[in-house]
């Protein structure tokens, strides 16, 4: 048990299809983040919240909309998704924004969701 | 972003002593170094995190020299469920934006 929980932990979704993943933190942490973890392949970073403000958009195609209503929530929409798509996406959350504390605070991860495009 | 190079894979016999090795030899000065374990289909799990000389924890000892090029993850006494990919980064304090490398692949064999 993490204290990030992410649904569904699997997905299979036709390229028309619109879907969302949840994530949920029970850490009291005021950031999180999205990650995509393809086969093979290094994580790579998509997105920041702070305080619920998007600060980090790294270079994602837009047929994946992330949404944070609260610092506990983090949400990814998607729509109109490619096979190459077809990744691990994690979520994680951290208990410190960008700029402010004299080390730097790990991040916790959920378990993700194995997101399959057909 | 400093950059981390470690061995992409590391065989071990149970109840040995793991040793893993990073090189970062563009660390900066208010950087951390950080290693995180992941298990498959889980997301990475952190370990443990130092500045400079030894850090211990319950789980693994940190060992960075005094110029901070590099650092060795040590995992004492590794079991089968030890078997997972390994993470070195290194990271400005309070910055967020992290760089996950491809890691290092640990078999731990019976």
């Amino acid at each position: 048990e993490t204290g990030v929980t992410q649904t569904p932990r699997h997905l299979v979704m036709g390229m028309t299809n619109k879907k969302s993943l949840k994530c949920e933190q029970h850490l009291g942490h005021n950031a999180m983040y999205w990650y995509k973890q393809s086969a093979k392949k290094p994580l790579e970073l998509m997105f920041v919240y702070n305080f619920k403000e998007q600060t980090e958009n790294n270079s994602v195609p837009s047929r994946f909309s992330p949404e944070c209503p609260n610092s506990s929530h983090l949400f990814l929409h998607l729509h109109t998704l490619q096979p190459e798509d077809s990744a691990l996406y994690l979520c994680a959350s951290s208990p410190t924004p960008a700029g402010t504390g004299r080390t730097n605070q790990p991040q916790h991860f959920g378990d993700g969701t194995r997101l399959s495009i057909l | 972003l400093a950059k981390t190079t470690q061995p992409i894979s590391m065989d071990s016999y149970e109840g040995q002593e793991v040793n893993i090795t990073c090189s970062h030899n563009n660390i900066a000065t208010n950087d951390y170094i950080t290693w995180y374990q992941q298990f498959p289909s889980q997301g990475p799990r952190f370990i443990i995190q130092g500045y400079k000389t030894k850090v211990t924890n319950e789980v693994a000892s940190l060992f960075i020299p005094a110029d901070r090029k590099s650092s060795t993850l040590s995992l004492p006494r590794v079991s089968l469920s030890d078997t997972a990919v390994y993470y070195c980064l290194v990271v400005a304090g309070g910055y967020q934006k992290v760089t996950f490398g491809t890691g290092t692949k640990l078999q731990v064999i019976p």
